[in-house]
């Protein structure tokens, strides 16, 4: 059994298109987060989730949207996609709020912007 | 003051040797601090933490050591093994509020190869 699932895996696509990805977690938790990792493999948080109520939400341009229909769902919707939106994109989950436990990571959906 | 600075950006050690990854943090407020553990093409995960009441956490050939009026913490891999050759993050979080809240900032990462 998956503990956090992302779709799709892969997604490659032109500058300017609008794409989603989907993240679906099992493990029955409340918080639900996006990262993104760039080509250097730095990591960084864009947004959290507790309870489907936006919890973080850090510098990101707002063409990013994030949207949690229940609180195993997060997904994340990019409009108008640039160049420099490639990377791999995590989603995960922790237990609570704090999130500082264990947070479960997805297997990445790897984004490549031509 | 949200950052947290990781070194080596690259380590290569024989089989049987120790990997030693260190990281360094300016927030005060951080009182989590985990390493997580990529292997290629997979999420992270996390490895072990330490919290900072302690200055040393072992799990079995893993140990963190926490330094905590040097505001450093690192990871020690004894025996490493090729099967532990992964990129390797630190990093930290605040329980306590403020802007560091519910969130962890990680480090660079080490890619760490472990020769047979």
């Amino acid at each position: 059994d998956t503990a956090v699932s992302q779709t799709p895996k892969y997604l490659v696509t032109q500058m300017g298109n609008d794409k989603s990805i989907k993240c679906e977690q099992n493990l029955g938790h409340d918080t639900m987060y996006w990262y993104k990792q760039d080509s250097k493999k730095f990591l960084k948080i864009m947004f959290s989730y507790n309870n489907k109520e936006l919890i973080i939400n850090e510098t990101v341009p707002n063409r990013f949207s994030p949207k949690s229909p229940d609180k195993a769902h997060l997904n994340l919707h990019i409009n108008s996609l640039e160049l420099g939106d490639s990377a791999v994109y995590f989603c995960a989950s922790s237990q609570d709020l704090v999130g500082l436990g264990t947070q479960y990571f997805g297997p990445g959906t790897r984004l490549l912007v031509l | 003051q949200q950052q947290v600075k990781q070194s080596p950006q690259s380590l290569i050690v024989q089989k049987g040797g120790i990997s030693i990854i260190n990281c360094a943090y300016e927030n005060t407020a951080f009182d989590y601090f985990p390493w997580y553990q990529q292997f290629p093409g997979k999420g992270p995960a996390l490895l072990i933490a330490i919290r900072p009441d302690v200055s040393e956490k072992k799990e079995g050939r893993f140990t963190i050591s926490f330094n905590k009026s040097a505001k450093q913490f690192s990871l020690h891999i004894m025996d490493s093994q090729p099967g532990d050759s992964a990129t390797y993050f630190c990093a930290a979080g605040s329980t306590a509020g403020g802007t560091s809240y519910g969130k962890l900032t990680f480090g660079q990462g080490t890619i760490l190869t472990v020769h047979p």
